[in-house]
């Protein structure tokens, strides 16, 4: 049972435009979100993060939507830049089991073409 | 200054063989863990140490044993090596006691076995 999903696999989009990565989760427990970034070769780099008591966080150029009701988070990269181009996961929390387990989505991987 | 580091980068096995990757942060961070990120791209959690102690053991077989001397290191042993643990294998490390729960990465050792 996979607890986190990313549905879209890949997403291209132009230099300049807005990127919108989408995440779905199913376990009414998680309450902390976060976002991963991977380049080839090398490990996953932590990119932005939101606690359930809020509804959105931003950090420069990223911004994490979080819908509880739906169970759905999104990050939106505005503007979009080639060295965006990445695999980024969705992962989920729940702070008060396992102290700290993140469950992780399969990736998305962004093409952000010049 | 590399933050979380494993050795080595690549493993190349034949099939029955025991193999060691070790891994190591200086973030002083109290938890660490140890990830499987197979042919599908999917990040799936094997282990977790909390200062030295076992805190998360996710479904995978007895051949994979962590040893945790200290709680700057996690070490992952695999005995009988078998075709289907070929993959990448994550290090990470986090301390949820702030309130936040990124992890963060090493670069990963591709472990292929023949």
């Amino acid at each position: 049972d996979q607890q986190v999903k990313q549905n879209s696999p890949s997403l291209s989009v132009q230099e300049g435009r807005i990127s919108i990565l989408n995440c779905d989760y199913t376990n009414s427990m998680f309450d902390y979100f976060l976002w991963y970034k991977k380049y080839p070769a090398e490990g996953p780099t932590f990119l932005i993060s939101i606690s359930s008591i809020k509804d959105k966080n931003e950090d420069g150029r990223f911004t994490v939507f979080l819908n509880k009701s739906a169970k759905h988070l999104s990050l939106h990269i505005v503007p979009s830049q080639p060295g965006d181009s990445a695999v980024y996961f969705c992962a989920a929390s729940a702070w008060n089991t396992n102290a700290g387990k993140s469950t992780f989505g399969d990736g998305t991987t962004l093409t952000v073409k010049p | 200054d590399t933050a979380v580091s494993q050795t080595p980068k690549y493993l190349v096995t034949q099939m029955g063989n025991d193999k060691s990757i070790k891994c190591e942060q200086n973030l002083g961070h109290d938890t660490m863990y140890w990830y499987k990120q197979d042919s599908k791209k999917f990040l799936k959690i094997m282990f977790s140490y909390n200062n030295k102690e076992l805190i998360i053991n996710e479904t995978v077989p007895n051949r994979f044993s962590p040893k945790s001397p200290d709680k700057a290191h996690l070490n992952l042993h695999i005995n009988s090596l078998e075709l289907g643990d070929s993959a990448v294998y994550f290090c990470a490390s986090s301390q949820p006691g702030q309130g936040t729960y990124e992890q963060y990465f090493g670069p990963g050792t591709r472990l292929t076995v023949t």
